[in-house]
């Protein structure tokens, strides 16, 4: 059976400094992978996706970017974080190209830039 | 583009009562419809899925929903709500003919349930 780790589960971090969120999938090959943000009171959005290896598409401008070395993994990453960048980081994975578009999420990671 | 509206940020019920969650999508094409959970501080869950086949879809956990093209709708209910339905519901769509299958959320809505 397929599997989703997303570390870490939490973090606190200051101001100005880096980030690295990472997440693998289990028990599939190339899945499609995605990395959604989800702030208090405004639901989910679509931060990246990624269809392959090196294949990274980013739906919002800001100071995060992804990267997905191999194909089961996805890491989400910051050089200088902001304030606005706090939130619950939710990874996930769907199955490809002819799938009923249906996600699983990973449990989160929650971040907080003080 | 596609977007989904859940009417109510909160929802209330008390134990045994019906449960109605809303939404209503925007699509120019017949979408797929998705309703997920999510209990505190954990990722989301699959409720339910509409794929264009029956447009009464019944999910896990006695959840269903139908899906109401005329309405452009795809309500979430529950005849008799219980203590552990206590979560944050949210409705997305997608459109069925892309090949990297993003979803679209709505806003959610909470939804307690009372003694």
């Amino acid at each position: 059976s397929q599997t989703i780790h997303q570390w870490p589960a939490t973090l606190v971090q200051p101001v100005g400094s880096p980030l690295s969120l990472e997440c693998t999938v289990e028990g599939t090959s190339n899945p499609n992978l995605y990395w959604y943000r989800q702030a208090a009171g405004r639901g989910l959005q679509l931060l990246f996706y990624s269809v392959g290896i090196g294949q990274i598409s980013s739906e919002v401008p800001q100071n995060l970017s992804a990267s997905r070395p191999q194909d089961r993994q996805f890491i989400l990453s910051s050089k200088k974080l902001l304030l606005s960048d706090s939130g619950f980081y939710l990874c996930a994975w769907s199955s490809g190209p002819r799938g009923a578009n249906v996600l699983t999420f990973g449990a989160g990671s929650r971040l907080t830039v003080l | 583009a596609q977007s989904v509206t859940q009417l109510g940020s909160h929802v209330s019920v008390s134990e045994g009562a019906l449960v109605l969650l809303r939404c209503n999508y925007s699509s120019s094409v017949p979408p797929y419809l998705f309703w997920y959970v999510q209990y505190p501080n954990q990722g989301l869950q699959l409720l339910l899925k509409y794929t264009s086949a029956a447009t009464l879809v019944k999910g896990i956990n006695g959840f269903e929903a139908e899906f109401k093209k005329s309405e452009t709708s795809f309500h979430l209910t529950k005849p008799s709500a219980h203590m552990s339905d206590a979560a944050e519901y949210f409705c997305a769509v997608s459109d069925p003919r892309g090949s990297n299958y993003k979803l679209t959320f709505g806003k959610g809505t909470l939804l307690t349930v009372n003694p």
